[in-house]
């Protein structure tokens, strides 16, 4: 059975960095064609894709969000983690993380979100 | 990056009806298969993934929910609609990095 459950502040401050971790059960990000995805829902808005990391280290990026955005795996801790800098209000939003395999499904097991605030 | 449009925006319909919601590609998103996912998300709750690769069916979805492509304009269809079935549904490309997703489409009681 696969689960993912994000972790990390519910609150933070304008210019900080916010730490997100993702950790999962249920499939090894060791495995091939296997990967993680981060996507966020600001309140009352739409999905956005944020990035993704394969089984390889392969990591793609929203090209928007590029700059700010990293990325990292730790296959022993079965965690992926996201970091992202220079936090403005306007990144409030419910961060998910979700399971992928190339070529197949896209997003088929999901966490169940993590809202962040983003306030002074 | 690719922009996947929805529409309806909103849609009102009742129990028992048969909805089509409609997302269109700016470019293609088929390759050797059409890379388009489709999503149900109830409030405050993770979606849920219901069609992939445009057409198949996830395990364990009900039968009445069905996906098509025709170039780069894309159907979810729901047949008779059960009370279940009233949430927001979302489209998604995983052709081309960014995996842009649409805009959504809220399906509502009439």
């Amino acid at each position: 059975q696969i689960t993912l459950k994000e972790s990390g502040p519910t609150l933070v401050k304008p210019t900080q960095t916010l730490t997100l971790t993702c950790t999962f059960s249920g499939f090894s990000l060791s495995t091939s064609t296997v990967g993680v995805g981060w996507i966020r829902q600001p309140p009352g808005e739409a999905l956005e894709w944020l990035a993704l990391i394969y089984w390889d280290d392969d990591k793609r990026y929203s090209p928007s969000l590029k700059n700010r955005l990293t990325i990292t795996k730790d296959t022993s801790k079965n965690q992926v983690v996201l970091t992202m800098t220079n936090m403005d209000p306007v990144d409030t939003a419910t961060y998910y993380c979700a399971h992928s395999r190339y070529g197949a499904k896209s997003l088929d097991y999901w966490g169940q979100g993590t809202l962040v605030t983003v306030s002074s | 990056d690719i922009q996947m449009t929805q529409s309806p925006s909103t849609l009102s319909a009742s129990v028992g009806d048969t909805v089509t919601i409609t997302c269109r590609a700016s470019q293609s998103i088929s390759s050797f298969t059409t890379w388009l996912a489709w999503y149900q998300q109830k409030p405050g709750k993770a979606p849920k993934l219901l069609i992939y690769k445009a057409s198949s069916l996830e395990s364990g979805v009900p039968s009445r929910f069905s996906g098509s492509a025709s170039g780069t304009e894309f159907t979810l269809t729901i047949s008779s609609l059960q009370p279940d079935d009233f949430a927001t549904y979302y489209c998604q490309q995983y052709n081309i990095f960014p995996y842009t997703f649409g805009q959504g489409t809220k399906l509502e009681i009439k």
